[in-house]
């Protein structure tokens, strides 16, 4: 009963540093997403994916880059991290999109970039 | 982009109703209104959605004008364990409308 798992949890990376985070989910779901929240932001949606091998930018993209080569999976890259993108990463995945459907949340990325 | 606007924070006394409103004066036809509960280190809940007039469920209801440029989460009875961040989501994806979460309040259950 995993639903939507995130690794790492944690993780320092120094400026200039690429790394890239993984979500996995096991409900089958065809929507994933990618979020990004930070002190008195909420979340802000970075990118997203409506089915395996698409993906499309959400509200705060620049930076990242994702893949979705599997249904189950999809990731998140950092190909040059700078301090502007710590912040705690969340990926969700839902059945359709947004509507009538809710998105199940890991507990995700702790990410600080030094 | 939607703007969404919620009170930052809230106290209540257990076992009182409380009533989270949510403002979204640009809202688009597609757009569906959902409401997460985040605890610390964890990620968003759903709680509830809907599109237009009243939704109830087993924890929570959701009721939203005509006009739907707002909407109001309506916890019965809160207790302790209530106590949590409180998101309010608007968005559908539909035709590229993008999905904008508000800024969260923060709700403070007091014994």
């Amino acid at each position: 009963n995993a639903g939507v798992t995130q690794t790492p949890k944690f993780r320092v990376l120094k400026t200039g540093q690429s790394m890239t985070l993984l979500c996995a989910q096991d409900m089958n779901h065809e929507y994933m997403y990618w979020y990004r929240q930070d002190p008195g932001m909420g979340l802000r949606l970075i990118h997203y994916s409506v089915g395996e091998g698409t993906t499309a930018k959400g509200e705060v993209p620049d930076g990242y880059n994702v893949s979705r080569l599997k249904k189950q999976n999809f990731l998140l890259g950092l190909e040059s991290a700078a301090p502007s993108q710590t912040s705690v990463y969340f990926c969700a995945s839902s059945y359709q999109g947004a509507n009538g459907q809710p998105q199940h949340f890991g507990d995700g990325t702790r990410l600080s970039i030094l | 982009l939607a703007k969404i606007t919620q009170p930052i924070s809230m106290d209540s006394y257990e076992g009182q109703e409380v009533n989270i409103t949510c403002s979204h004066n640009n809202i688009a036809t597609n757009d569906y209104i959902t409401w997460y509960q985040q605890f610390p280190s964890q990620g968003p809940r759903f709680i509830i959605q809907g599109y237009k007039t009243k939704v109830t469920n087993e924890v929570a209801s959701l009721f939203i004008p005509a006009d739907r440029k707002s909407s109001t989460l309506s916890l019965p009875r809160v207790s302790l364990s209530d106590t949590a961040v409180y998101y309010c989501l608007v968005g559908s994806l539909a035709g590229n409308t993008p999905l904008v979460f508000g800024k969260g309040t923060r709700l403070s259950v007091i014994a």
